[in-house]
């Protein structure tokens, strides 16, 4: 039963440019999360979806960044004309939708962005 | 969520205990603690949670103060591969609540 699989781990851009991370959850799981994490910096929610649904982007910058979390294959985090700033590791976590699981997040190795 | 306040830092001997506090005076009756830890670069890696009974597994043991308002995580013989970063989360179960991360206890295990 693999964990949640992140890719790439390690993915660079220049200035301008597009990112795509994906993330595929564990199995069985619903809820995906994303998380930023810059270099020497704590963890900082971005978004939290269901299937086909963004539950919560409070923690999304307003512009050039999106997420989904299609009905069939994997969330995506998408950076557009990526800047310096957003150079960062990006932490994807699932979750079971109910019960005692619901709040117990597994999460992915990380990708890791550098903006050049 | 309630508030969670952690030591910033604290050095562990290997081979000892390991005690990480935690304060959660303004915790509500239907919220549960959680602990997590991010070994350097790694994903963040979930321990143990409780509610009001004190909690052990492979990883750790957790004692939650009868008011709840404070626990203790407890690795039993530190090793230096706990070296790591540790977060203590609330959060209610049930129903749609963001996790998130404060600033943790950065856990160093001395050789």
């Amino acid at each position: 039963n693999a964990g949640v699989m992140q890719n790439p781990r390690h993915l660079v851009r220049r200035r301008g440019q597009e990112a795509r991370l994906r993330c595929s959850p564990m199995k069985g799981h619903s809820h995906v999360y994303w998380y930023r994490q810059l270099p020497e910096e704590g963890l900082k929610f971005m978004v939290y979806l269901q299937k086909e649904n963004i539950i919560d982007e409070s923690g999304m910058p307003k512009e050039r960044f999106s997420a989904e979390f299609p009905k069939e294959g994997p969330s995506i985090l998408r950076i557009q004309q990526v800047v310096r700033g957003d150079s960062a590791a990006y932490f994807c976590a699932s979750s079971w939708a109910t019960g005692s699981g619901a709040n117990v997040l597994t999460f992915g190795a990380g990708s890791r962005l550098t903006v050049l | 969520d309630a508030k969670t306040t952690q030591p910033t830092s604290m050095d562990c001997a290997e081979g000892r205990a390991a005690n990480l506090p935690c304060n959660h005076s303004t915790i509500s009756g239907n919220e549960y603690v959680y602990w997590y830890r991010q070994i350097h670069s790694q994903g963040p890696q979930y321990i143990i949670h409780g509610l009001k009974n004190n909690e052990t597994n492979e990883m750790a043991s957790l004692i939650i103060t009868e008011d709840r308002k404070s626990s203790t995580l407890i690795l039993p013989h530190a090793t230096l591969r706990d070296t790591a970063v540790y977060y203590c989360i609330v959060r209610a179960q049930g129903g749609y609540q963001k996790v998130t991360f404060g600033t943790g206890t950065k856990l160093q295990v001395i050789p």
